[in-house]
């Protein structure tokens, strides 16, 4: 398995605080990526990175900020949390444009 | 707006059967694609990829590719209880520099003892 891994697995919090997810790798890949996934909606890209300090914006990137100072960890920040930020999110990992991305274990957010 | 669209399902097969997931894409330039497979509540995970027109087998599953007709299908041969799951077609995006993959919304498989 890749070595990817995402903390916290689990958070519930309150409307209105600051959440930030974080996602770590051991494979010295380049790209880094976060995604969320809801029901009828698959998996929809949020942010990315393609090196440090290097990141652009997905789909659904509105509400959300991304930040990478190292090679191994992205960082997923939800500046003000909302009901409709409750999702699994999803940080992947490639480590060339033209090769599949792997997956970390997910992080279940629940704001309530 | 770049589209994957997959028929969301279920798909039910008997066990043994040949179970066949189709994928649609709308970026014309796409080069590179992914079928992954992903288990309830757990991560998606690589099956096969493609990148040239035809076929492209390993094991059970067999992956297709048409580009013409921007079309991308994955035939599991055998299908166990163990292949039910979501599978999601994923699609690289072209243009320069871009690294992004665009999924669909996966279609659920059942294979029935």
């Amino acid at each position: 398995d890749a070595g990817i891994t995402q903390s916290p697995r689990h958070k519930v919090t309150e409307t209105g605080t600051p959440v930030t997810l974080r996602c770590h790798q051991t494979e010295n890949h380049r790209y880094m990526y976060w995604y969320r996934q809801d029901p009828g909606h698959g998996l929809r890209l949020i942010h990315y990175s393609y090196g440090v300090k290097d990141t652009d914006k997905g789909e659904v990137s509105d509400g959300y900020s991304v930040s990478r100072s190292k090679t191994e960890d992205f960082l997923l920040t939800l500046e003000s949390a909302t009901s409709s930020q409750t999702s699994v999110y999803f940080c992947a990992t490639k480590g060339a444009a033209d090769t599949e991305a792997f997956f970390g274990q997910g992080t279940r957010l629940t704001v309530v | 707006q770049k589209e994957v669209e997959q028929n969301s399902g279920p798909l039910s097969v008997p066990e043994g059967a040949i179970a066949s997931l189709n994928c649609t894409y709308s970026d014309r330039g796409s080069q590179s694609f992914f079928w992954y497979r992903q288990y309830s509540g757990k991560s998606p995970e690589l099956i096969m990829f493609i990148y040239s027109n035809g076929d492209k087998e390993d094991g059970r599953f067999t992956a297709q590719l048409n580009k013409a007709s921007q079309y991308v299908s994955l035939l599991i041969r055998d299908s166990q209880p163990s292949d039910s799951a979501t599978y999601l077609c994923a699609v690289r995006d072209s243009g320069a520099g871009s690294y992004q993959l665009t999924f669909g919304k996966g279609t659920k498989l059942s294979v029935i003892p």
